[in-house]
């Protein structure tokens, strides 16, 4: 089964700073989505960005981007120009791209703090 | 389209008790997901469908937990004979594989929290 592993708890960052959230998992599969999902206080979980493991290139999304090492099986987040509006659970998760297989595996989150 | 909306946003209960939540998802997607979410956890999946049929069951869905999607529209989730290991946000999410193409992305709602006294 496959695992994922969120380290760190809590994390804060600087307004404007750039911060790091890491994340590891644990798989026997080559083929497989890994996404970050936030989810801020009292809001709905939203898709902040994904990666495809066959895609060598890390993923961007304006200030955000990845760090995919599949070797090491590590996905870290890295936000950039950190805004108020960035504060919230973090979460990473996993899934399978066997056909059939829909479900996706989160770890634990990370709550990111922004001190102004 | 307003999203994923899920009913009701809190519900609290007696031990024992049977409760109903109900999802309706964004209006074009046919795919529909339920995961619970306890205090200090990530979402974890309970099952999926794809239109009306429900394709795959999480073995935390144990035989007191039931979904159905009628027509491949709404989706309830109910839990009979609840306990307090019941208490948790219940989300519902749904996505789309529109001309063959996933993205990915799921969709969620607000989720529905189950306190169980």
């Amino acid at each position: 089964a496959q695992t994922v592993t969120q380290s760190q708890p809590e994390m804060s960052v600087q307004e404007a700073e750039t911060v790091t959230l890491s994340c590891t998992y644990d798989t026997s599969e080559s083929d497989y989505y890994l996404f970050w999902y936030k989810q801020p206080p009292s809001r709905q979980m939203i898709l902040v960005i994904r990666q495809e493991a066959y895609k060598q290139q890390n993923a961007t999304e304006n200030r955000f981007s990845v760090n995919f090492q599949k070797a090491a099986k590590s996905f870290s987040l890295k936000i950039s120009d950190s805004q108020l509006g960035d504060a919230a659970m973090y979460f990473c998760a996993y899934r399978s791209n066997n056909f059939g297989n829909e479900k996706l595996t989160f770890g634990t989150g990370t709550r990111l703090t922004i001190i102004p | 389209d307003t999203g994923v909306s899920q009913n009701p946003r809190h519900k609290i209960t007696k031990r024992g008790q049977n409760v109903t939540f109900r999802c309706d998802p964004i209006s074009e997607h046919n795919r529909l997901y339920w995961y619970r979410q306890t205090l200090g956890q990530g979402p974890e999946f309970l099952t999926y469908f794809q239109n009306e049929a429900q394709l795959e069951k999480s073995r935390l869905l144990s035989d007191r937990f039931s979904a159905e999607r009628p027509k491949g529209s709404f989706s309830t989730l109910e839990i009979q004979r609840t306990e307090q290991g019941d208490s948790a946000m219940y989300l519902c999410a749904s996505s789309s594989a529109a001309g063959g193409s996933w993205t990915g992305e799921l969709f969620f709602g607000e989720g529905s929290r189950l306190t169980v006294l």
